[in-house]
């Protein structure tokens, strides 16, 4: 069974311009999360996709969005952006079960803003 | 807001030692615990998950949840120095709440 999928691995931007990050789940689940990694911060939340749908939402500007497929493939999207996105962009996939949802992620994305 | 704490370390164990690492959180509704191993430039790994106070093993991994002392713990036994990783603890609340995740705990394998 394929992993979590992430394109592109690395990316290159100046502040002020947009970026989208693609991201295929394990083939069967429905649930995407995007983290951001920063090493200061650590895993922070961004959102949840279920479904097509929005389920949770964490505590970042609406510079930064998302969306996802009927396919279950999600997109997240930055404008504007700023020096303080550079960061690693982490989707994971969900398997809900009887001990909570488990994650599994992909490689990454490594936005670098300069 | 819900927080989950870790000591960043590095903790340092000699090769065949038991490593523990430990995780408190905050959100007594929290009903379900993973535990994630991140290799340097890598994405994190699921290596456990327990959701019952007691302990839950899994080859040389035990994990131990005490609900009432709001603290989740990670057993690694006759550690080896592919274990050395930044360890994270990740809470989860009820129903489709997401996961909270702690900054990590660098463990440093000695051989």
């Amino acid at each position: 069974k394929a992993g979590v999928t992430q394109t592109p691995r690395y990316l290159i931007k100046t502040r002020g311009q947009q970026v989208t990050l693609s991201c295929s789940p394990i083939s069967g689940h429905r649930s995407v999360s995007w983290y951001q990694q920063t090493p200061g911060q650590g895993l922070q939340f961004l959102f949840e996709y279920f479904s097509e749908t929005q389920r949770n939402k964490g505590n970042f500007p609406g510079r930064f969005s998302g969306r996802q497929f009927s396919n279950s493939r999600s997109e997240m999207n930055v404008s504007t952006l700023e020096l303080g996105d550079s960061a690693l962009y982490l989707c994971a996939s969900g398997a809900s079960g009887k001990g909570g949802e488990k994650l599994f992620f992909g490689s990454g994305t490594q936005l670098s803003v300069l | 807001q819900k927080e989950v704490e870790q000591n960043s370390g590095p903790l340092s164990v000699p090769e065949g030692a038991i490593a523990s690492l430990n995780c408190t959180y905050s959100d007594r509704g929290s009903q379900s615990f993973f535990w994630y191993r991140q290799y340097s430039g890598k994405s994190p790994e699921l290596i456990m998950s327990i959701y019952s106070n007691g302990d839950k093993e899994d080859g040389r991994f035990t994990a131990q949840l005490n609900k009432a002392s709001q603290y989740v713990s990670l057993l690694i036994r006759d550690s080896q120095p592919s274990d050395s990783a930044t360890y994270l603890c990740a809470v989860q609340g009820s129903g489709y709440s997401t996961l909270t995740f702690g900054k990590g705990t660098m463990l440093l394998v000695s051989p």
